[in-house]
């Protein structure tokens, strides 16, 4: 595909319902990331990907949020029993550089899925 | 703590002013620093910067770093409606791959 794609776009869940968040990223690219952006902020780190190794979770804000790649490229966000406080826009990032590299490559963004929980 | 912050938070101009934003840090083995422009929802790249005084130019838009103080500009020129976005700065962490990001600024163009 063209770039990096997300679904659904929008997703809205009532408190404690489980959501799963896809990211599609760019073909070939070796690294992807997961951010939330709540509103007026700029986006926070939750998790990195190098093909299907996650070497960073550091920023995953609970153990109710897990993410996954299990095949190196769709990567899965999953956030259980969702709380009020997880509403935010969840962007996901892939970049074509290897973890040495990454910063010498542009990570290209997603459209991000918002998610309301109410 | 490492940190990045951006100034204005807010922007209101009308088409044909020329803006500049701000974006400071505070970072442990500084590498670069990155502007991101933010229309609905993803941010698409405009520069990296990672010398200072060497200016970065794509169209109306540049960018320049200051090591030694410590912060980035990014200055648009001749303002256009299209250019009203939220303006992101972030510069990576020492893991060489996590990025702390500035709050942005929202900047409007008024036609």
């Amino acid at each position: 595909g063209a770039g990096v794609s997300q679904s659904p776009r929008y997703k809205v869940a009532k408190r404690g319902q489980d959501v799963a968040l896809r990211c599609d990223p760019i073909s070939g690219h070796v690294s992807l990331f997961w951010y939330q952006q709540a509103l007026g902020q700029g986006p926070e780190f939750l998790t990195y990907f190098q093909n299907e190794a996650q070497l960073d979770k550091s920023g995953l804000p609970s153990d109710r949020f897990f993410a996954e790649r299990p095949e190196g490229s769709v990567s899965t966000l999953k956030i259980q029993r969702t709380q009020q406080e997880d509403s935010a826009v969840y962007l996901c990032a892939s970049s074509s550089g290897l973890r040495v590299l990454v910063m010498k490559e542009t990570q290209y963004f997603g459209p991000g899925t918002r998610l309301l929980v109410l | 703590e490492d940190k990045v912050v951006q100034s204005p938070l807010s922007l209101v101009v009308h088409e044909g002013d020329t803006v500049t934003l701000n974006c400071s840090y505070e970072v442990t083995n500084f590498r670069s620093l990155l502007w991101y422009k933010q229309e609905k929802k993803a941010p698409t790249f405009l520069f990296m910067l990672t010398s200072s005084g060497i200016e970065k130019k794509s169209g109306r838009l540049s960018s320049i770093l200051d090591k030694k103080e410590l912060f980035s500009i990014l200055n648009i020129t001749a303002t256009q409606t299209g250019d009203s976005a939220v303006y992101l700065c972030a510069v990576p962490m020492d893991s060489n791959y996590q990025l702390i990001w500035g709050a942005g600024t929202k900047l409007i163009i008024k036609p």
